[in-house]
C-alpha cells in the first residue's frame, strides 16, 4: 500500500512571497489533516477535510493560509504572503473511514522563510 | 497551561535498558490516547494506541494509561539504538482530532 505522499520535500522562499504543497493521501481514506510542525514542538493541526468538505480550520490562519480538496482526493496547501514565522515542516496525514484516530502522516514539506 | 504537556528530553540511555517516556494533559475529555514515533526528517508514524484507561503490549513496547492522574506512559524494553527518534504523544479530542505533545527525543547508545 502506498503511502501518503508530499511534494516538495524542501522549499526555501523569502518572506512575502507565495508558496503551494501538494499532498496525495492513501487511497481509499476520506479523511486528510494538514499539521504544521516548528522544529521542536509536536505537529498543531491547520486543517481537517472530510472528504472535499471542511471539517475543522479552526488553527489555520484563514488571512494568509488557504487549502483546498477538490474532488475529495489530493489537497493543496498555500500560503501568501510568507512570514518568517512559518518556516516550520508541514505534513499532511490521512485516516481511514474506520478507526479514525489513526493517522498516516507524509514525510512532510520542510520550508524556510528568508 | 498546555492540554498535553511532555519532557522534550533528550533521553540518553544504554542499549539494553528499559525507556519511560510520558505524558500529562489537562482535558479528562480524552477518550483515545496514541503514541507516535518520529525519525529525523520523517513524518510521525503510529506506534501504539490505547482506549481509556489500561495498558496495551506490542512487543517490546508497553502502553499505559491512567485517566485519575491524567497520565500516560510508552515503556519500551531492552531498547536499541534503532530506537532513537523522537516519540510523540497524541491524544483524540473529538472528531478525530490530535492533540500531540512536543515529542521527547531518545538517544540510545550502543
Amino acid at each position: 500500500e502506498a503511502g501518503v505522499a508530499q511534494s516538495p520535500r524542501y522549499k526555501i522562499i523569502e518572506k512575502r512571497q507565495s508558496v503551494a504543497f501538494w499532498c496525495n493521501p492513501i487511497s481509499g481514506h476520506a479523511t486528510l489533516y494538514w499539521y504544521q510542525q516548528i522544529l521542536g514542538q509536536g505537529p498543531k493541526l491547520l486543517i481537517q477535510f472530510q472528504n472535499n468538505g471542511v471539517v475543522d480550520d479552526s488553527q489555520l490562519p484563514k488571512d494568509r493560509f488557504s487549502a483546498e480538496r477538490l474532488k475529495g482526493v489530493d489537497s493543496t496547501l498555500k500560503i501568501q504572503p510568507a512570514k518568517l514565522e512559518d518556516s516550520a515542516v508541514y505534513l499532511c496525514a490521512s485516516s481511514p473511514p474506520t478507526e479514525n484516530y489513526e493517522q498516516y502522516f507524509g514525510p512532510g514539506t520542510r520550508l524556510t522563510v528568508t | 497551561q498546555k492540554e498535553v504537556e511532555q519532557d522534550p528530553g533528550p533521553l540518553s540511555v544504554p542499549e539494553g535498558a528499559i525507556v519511560s517516556l510520558n505524558c500529562t494533559y489537562s482535558n479528562s475529555a480524552f477518550q483515545y490516547f496514541m503514541w507516535y514515533r518520529q525519525y529525523s526528517r520523517k513524518g510521525p508514524e503510529l506506534l501504539m494506541y490505547t482506549y481509556s484507561s489500561g495498558n496495551k503490549e506490542d512487543g517490546r513496547f508497553t502502553a499505559q494509561v491512567d485517566k485519575s492522574s491524567k497520565y500516560i506512559s510508552l515503556f519500551i524494553r531492552d531498547s536499541q539504538p534503532s530506537d532513537s527518534a523522537t516519540y510523540l504523544c497524541a491524544m483524540e479530542a473529538g472528531f478525530q482530532k490530535l492533540v500531540f505533545g512536543t515529542g521527547t527525543r531518545l538517544l540510545v547508545s550502543p
